[in-house]
């Protein structure tokens, strides 16, 4: 089926390790966007992308980098895991944004 | 900047009652407006969408109107199911163009159950 894929779906990180998130979408959309889910927060944006090879900050980027090296993929990356990271990481791809989104099923990360 | 809020939750219904969860919103242009739904343990899904003043955005029931005037976008449903249940997230976008790049800010969420 056609849409957005995240791996892994469950993670559990010791404090000060690193990971990195992998999403990949196949509707040949311009725009992806890494945000997470917290109790009583919404979402919040982490980074996003407007086109391969471009990224940008969004409300919450400190602790995380991002990488579009080929248009389908959007990696999110944690140099040093923190328990303040534990939350659920949504991926989310558009074609103009205007339409809204296409997500992700979710990664569930625990840092300990 | 832009901002959206949500009724508090959660919101606990009987079957076949009537829903409404409001949203208000503060944007500095013209945002197109989203409702999108959480079911347990999966992403979010677009339930529906409007994207100028007085448009009505409609899907499976639900109902939601751009209300530029009083700057609302309210979702209703007439006779809600326990398949229902789920968490409602209003959210806006400003136009893809210019440097908003479609970024969604969402609502803090409502959690709905639907009793039999």
């Amino acid at each position: 089926n056609a849409g957005v894929t995240q791996t892994p779906k469950f993670r559990v990180l010791k404090t000060g390790q690193s990971m990195t998130l992998l999403c990949a979408q196949d509707m040949n959309h311009e725009y992806m966007y890494w945000y997470r889910q917290d109790p009583g927060m919404g979402l919040r944006l982490i980074h996003y992308s407007v086109g391969e090879g471009t990224t940008a900050k969004g409300e919450v980027p400190d602790g995380y980098n991002v990488s579009r090296l080929k248009k389908q993929n959007f990696l999110l990356g944690l140099e040093s895991a923190a328990p303040s990271q534990t939350s659920v990481y949504f991926c989310a791809s558009s074609s103009a944004g205007l339409y809204g989104y296409t997500f992700g099923s979710g990664t569930r990360l625990t840092v300990v | 900047g832009n901002s959206v809020t949500q009724m508090e939750g959660p919101v606990t219904l009987s079957e076949e009652a009537f829903l409404t969860i409001n949203c208000t919103y503060t944007a500095t242009g013209y945002p197109s407006l989203f409702w999108y739904v959480q079911y347990p343990g999966e992403g979010l899904q677009l339930l529906l969408k409007a994207t100028k003043a007085d448009d009505k955005g409609s899907n499976k029931g639900f109902e939601a109107t751009y209300r530029k005037e009083t700057t609302s976008f309210h979702l209703e449903k007439g006779s809600v199911q326990v398949s229902d249940s789920a968490v409602y997230f209003c959210a806006l976008s400003d136009h893809a163009g210019g440097t908003s790049y479609g970024k969604l800010t969402f609502g803090q969420g409502t959690i709905l159950t639907v009793h039999p």
